[in-house]
């Protein structure tokens, strides 16, 4: 069972480039989550979602946007890349929604960006 | 709003050594609380949870319980392992309608030497 897989595992921008990272999940979870971990930090909510077609953002929305056209996949995109943005990403899901009541989230293995 | 605070690592331990990582937390309502565990290179991993006061969970040695007088959730295991090297978080669920996303602690780096 692959759970929440992340591509790409690495990656550098320049400034001003966009790019998509992208998640799939295949436990059938309504919720996903995308947090981004600063070095010493915990993690921060950037944008969930509790079932295809519906979004909302997080903690630290700006400069990122997402899609739920399926269950399985929730794509982050970063339009015009900035420094501020070199961190690592993951992703989540959690069965809350879907049968499961305890908000345990299953991670993937994470997104490593720097931005140039 | 929710937050939690951890204490700051990196913890050094010799193997089969106590550990003790202090986590507080601050929330309205009855929030869940979690221990996730991330090794080197992967994502976070569920360690342990409690759902309500007194609660203890447990799983691999760990524990916590769920300490709604301190609102504490302390992380504690008898003998670590060189194998237990790794970052703890702990964290609470917001049990607000919505979201329901995880606040995370800082993290605690555990480093075990042989």
């Amino acid at each position: 069972n692959a759970g929440v897989t992340q591509t790409p595992k690495f990656r550098i921008l320049k400034i001003g480039q966009s790019m998509t990272l992208q998640c799939t999940q295949d436990m059938n979870h309504n919720y996903m989550y995308w947090y981004r971990q600063d070095p010493g930090m915990g993690l921060k909510l950037i944008y969930y979602s509790v079932g295809a077609g519906i979004t909302d953002k997080g903690e630290v929305p700006n400069g990122y946007n997402v899609s739920r056209s399926t269950t399985e996949d929730f794509p982050l995109r970063l339009e015009l890349a900035a420094p501020s943005q070199t961190s690592v990403y993951f992703c989540a899901s959690s069965p809350l929604g879907s049968g499961g009541e305890d908000n345990i989230q299953y991670f993937g293995a994470g997104t490593r960006l720097s931005v140039l | 709003g929710n937050s939690v605070t951890q204490m700051e690592g990196p913890v050094t331990l010799s193997e089969e050594a106590f550990l003790t990582i202090n986590c507080t937390y601050t929330a309205t309502g009855y929030p869940s609380l979690f221990w996730y565990v991330q090794y080197p290179g992967e994502g976070l991993q569920l360690l342990l949870k409690a759902t309500k006061a007194d609660d203890k969970g447990s799983n691999k040695g760990f524990e916590a319980t769920y300490r709604k007088e301190t609102t504490s959730f302390h992380l504690e295991k008898g003998s670590v392992q060189v194998s237990d090297s790794a970052v703890y978080f702990c964290a609470l669920s917001d049990q607000g309608a919505g979201r329901r996303a995880l606040t995370f602690g800082s993290g605690t780096r555990l480093q075990v030497q042989p």
